[in-house]
């Protein structure tokens, strides 16, 4: 069974401050990979997903994500954090090629930005 | 312009009542799907169709049903209401039932039961 672990259930850091969002999960062959980020009050946005080749992904608002198949990780990183980036940001792990809707969803980090 | 659009956003009501919540898709997609997030945030599929044809349908109470008029649409028809159906259900669709497909999703229908 597909799993996903997101160890970090608030992460709080100041504006202009790097992030790196961790992601763990767990399936037996290729996954695909995905984060999405949930604004107060909004429907889900999806950031950026990998399924293939180059294991640094580039997403949409300066994220990226790398695959890393050795520790089964899929971490999400930005360099520069801006307040707006303030969410709730979901891992989730599909299997490939079935429904994309299989997705497993992580719990969800929230994420707090310091003026 | 919106992509994937419900109504209501926000509903209240009480215990046994009936309530649907609406869901279009603007982007010509197969795939629809309705997903329930509980008061811990986690996002649990509940339905899938595609192409007007249900293709997932997971571990959830028969007072839940789903509806595709069309492809554009999913209804979800929810019939006496339980305290425990609180939850932001959330619509969403893709281009196709593959895993690789990009999922949209909607802003979400927080339901309150009272």
């Amino acid at each position: 069974a597909q799993s996903v672990t997101q160890p970090d259930i608030h992460i709080t850091v100041s504006e202009g401050a790097s992030l790196e969002l961790r992601c763990n999960y767990s399936y037996g062959a290729t996954p695909y990979l995905f984060w999405y980020v949930q604004s107060p009050g909004q429907g889900l946005q999806l950031l950026l997903k990998y399924f293939s080749g180059d294991t640094l992904v580039q997403g949409i608002k300066g994220f990226e994500a790398e695959f890393k198949r050795s520790q089964s990780s899929f971490n999400l990183r930005k360099p520069s954090v801006h307040w707006s980036d303030a969410a709730e940001y979901f891992c989730a792990v599909g299997p490939s090629n079935t429904n994309a809707g299989k997705s497993t969803f992580g719990d969800g980090t929230t994420l707090t930005v310091k003026p | 312009d919106t992509a994937v659009s419900q109504t209501p956003k926000y509903l209240v009501t009480q215990m046994g009542n009936d309530k649907s919540i609406k869901c279009e898709q603007n982007l010509g997609h197969d795939t629809m799907y309705w997903y329930k997030q509980d008061s811990k945030k986690f996002l649990k599929i509940m339905f899938s169709y595609n192409n007007k044809e249900l293709i997932i349908n997971e571990t959830v109470p028969n007072r839940f049903s789903p509806k595709s008029p069309d492809k554009a649409h999913l209804n979800l028809h929810i019939n006496s209401l339980e305290l425990g159906d609180s939850a932001v259900y959330f619509c969403a669709s893709s281009q196709g039932a593959s895993g690789s497909n990009w999922v949209y999703f909607g802003p979400g229908t927080r339901l309150t039961v009272t």
